[in-house]
């Protein structure tokens, strides 16, 4: 069954701390992907990768960074937290190929930035 | 440039009735277009999708979606909601071969006992 795992379910972060969400699949997808999600906007693209070590800035990078240094694995970095960061993050990946338009998302990260 | 919109942030049916969540969206190529069901607490997955071929497609859990280009609808019903269908419901588009999909904002499906 595919899986899409995210490291924690609630995380509490002080502004100006730095922050690494990670994010791990097990289908050996390509393409890896990080949102948030904001009531009433839906899910904003922050970043999404299509290989190990590429990256591309999604529709709001600002304040984020990433980093994929394996096919499995992709980090959602806040350098320095601020609290307009407070949000429900996630992770989604998909295939190459046929079907490469579905994404299967993890379960969320929910941040709080105080 | 693609976009969607939901119509309706808030939806409540009586158990066994009709479902019906709109979606309108803009697309400067054929899209594909989507419905994903997020339940409490956990990420989105996928109910169906549209790609090429027939208009009228089939989703799990007894949902269905119709295309209409005229229109440019992808409208998400069931015919008899259940208890269980209570959840955040989303439209997408896409027309990036899957790298840019955009969300509509959302639809919280409320179901009345």
């Amino acid at each position: 069954d595919v899986k899409v795992t995210q490291s924690s379910r609630y995380l509490v972060k002080r502004t100006g701390e730095k922050v690494f969400l990670e994010c791990v699949q097990d289908m050996d997808h390509e393409n890896m992907f990080w949102y948030r999600q904001d009531p009433g906007l839906g899910l904003r693209l922050i970043y999404f990768s299509y290989d190990v070590k590429m990256k591309e800035k999604g529709d709001i990078p600002e304040g984020y960074s990433v980093s994929r240094e394996k096919k499995e694995r992709f980090s959602l970095i806040l350098e320095s937290a601020s609290t307009n960061q407070t949000s429900m993050y996630l992770c989604a990946s998909s295939n190459w190929g046929q079907d490469q338009e579905t994404q299967y998302f993890g379960p969320g990260t929910r941040l709080l930035v105080l | 440039a693609q976009s969607v919109t939901q119509l309706g942030s808030h939806v409540s049916v009586s158990e066994g009735a009709l479902v019906l969540l709109r979606c309108n969206y803009s697309s400067s190529v054929p899209p594909y277009l989507f419905w994903y069901v997020q339940y409490p607490n956990q990420g989105l997955q996928l109910l169906l999708k549209y790609t090429t071929g027939a208009t009228l497609v089939k989703g799990i859990n007894g949902f269905e979606a119709e295309f209409k280009k005229s229109e440019t609808s992808f409208h998400l019903t069931k015919p008899s909601a259940h208890m269980s269908d209570a959840a955040e419901y989303f439209c997408a588009v896409d027309n990036t071969g899957g790298f840019k999909t955009i969300f509509g904002a959302g639809t919280r499906l409320f179901v009345k006992a």
